[in-house]
């Protein structure tokens, strides 16, 4: 069972706008979610989190929101740049010892 | 700093050879984790350790084994290479208790003929 699903395999946006990256998950029990970043031929590498107690969390550039009655998280990377170009996890955690991944949406920034 | 290493980077195996994929990590991490990811699925968990002597199963630990037994290494047994375990592997880690960031190593690519 997929618990955590990113249901838009790729996306493309010009470089300098917003891109929405979005995540949905089915496990009420998820207490802290997370987003990773992956190159090709690299291991993914931490982005940003939040914790089921916020609504939202912000770093730079990127903004996580979190809607819990709606069970589901968005990524906001503003503005976006060619350097974005990678696949963004998102992840989910049920309790201390597991994380539920997402199977990943794949972001072009376009010049 | 080296961070999470994994060798081989890539490897062939044919149907029922058994090969073991290295993990090391040199920052003093309790936790250590393995995970595999399939073609447009997400990473699943195969077995994690919170310390040397322990170890756990996770989502689909079917096929494979593990050992903890210094703080630095966990390494993936695979006994009987199966071409359902063609997948790459990632190897992680994190200091604190629990999950919060994981640190991945660049993964390992294995295919099985």
């Amino acid at each position: 069972d997929q618990q955590v699903k990113q249901n838009s395999p790729s996306l493309s946006v010009q470089e300098g706008r917003i891109s929405i990256l979005n995540c949905d998950y089915t496990n009420s029990m998820f207490d802290y979610f997370l987003w990773y970043k992956k190159y090709p031929a690299e291991g993914p590498t931490f982005l940003i989190s939040i914790s089921s107690i916020k609504d939202k969390n912000e770093d730079g550039r990127f903004t996580v929101f979190l809607n819990k009655s709606a069970k589901h998280l968005s990524l906001h990377i503003v503005p976006s740049q060619p350097g974005d170009s990678a696949v963004y996890f998102c992840a989910a955690r049920p309790n201390n010892n597991d994380m539920r991944f997402g199977a990943g949406t794949r972001l072009t920034v376009k010049p | 700093n080296a961070g999470v290493t994994q060798t081989p980077k890539f490897r062939i195996l044919k149907i029922g050879q058994s090969m073991t994929l290295q993990c090391t990590q040199d920052m003093n991490h309790n936790y250590m984790y393995w995970y595999r990811q399939d073609p447009g699925m997400g990473l699943k968990l195969i077995y994690y350790s919170v310390g040397a002597g322990i170890t756990d199963k996770g989502e689909v630990p079917n096929g494979y084994n593990v050992s903890r037994s210094t703080t630095e290494d966990f390494p993936l047994r695979l006994e009987l290479a199966a071409p359902s375990q063609t997948s790459v592997y990632f190897c992680a880690s994190t200091r604190g208790e629990g999950f919060g960031e994981l640190f991945f190593g660049e993964g390992s690519r294995l295919t099985v003929l």
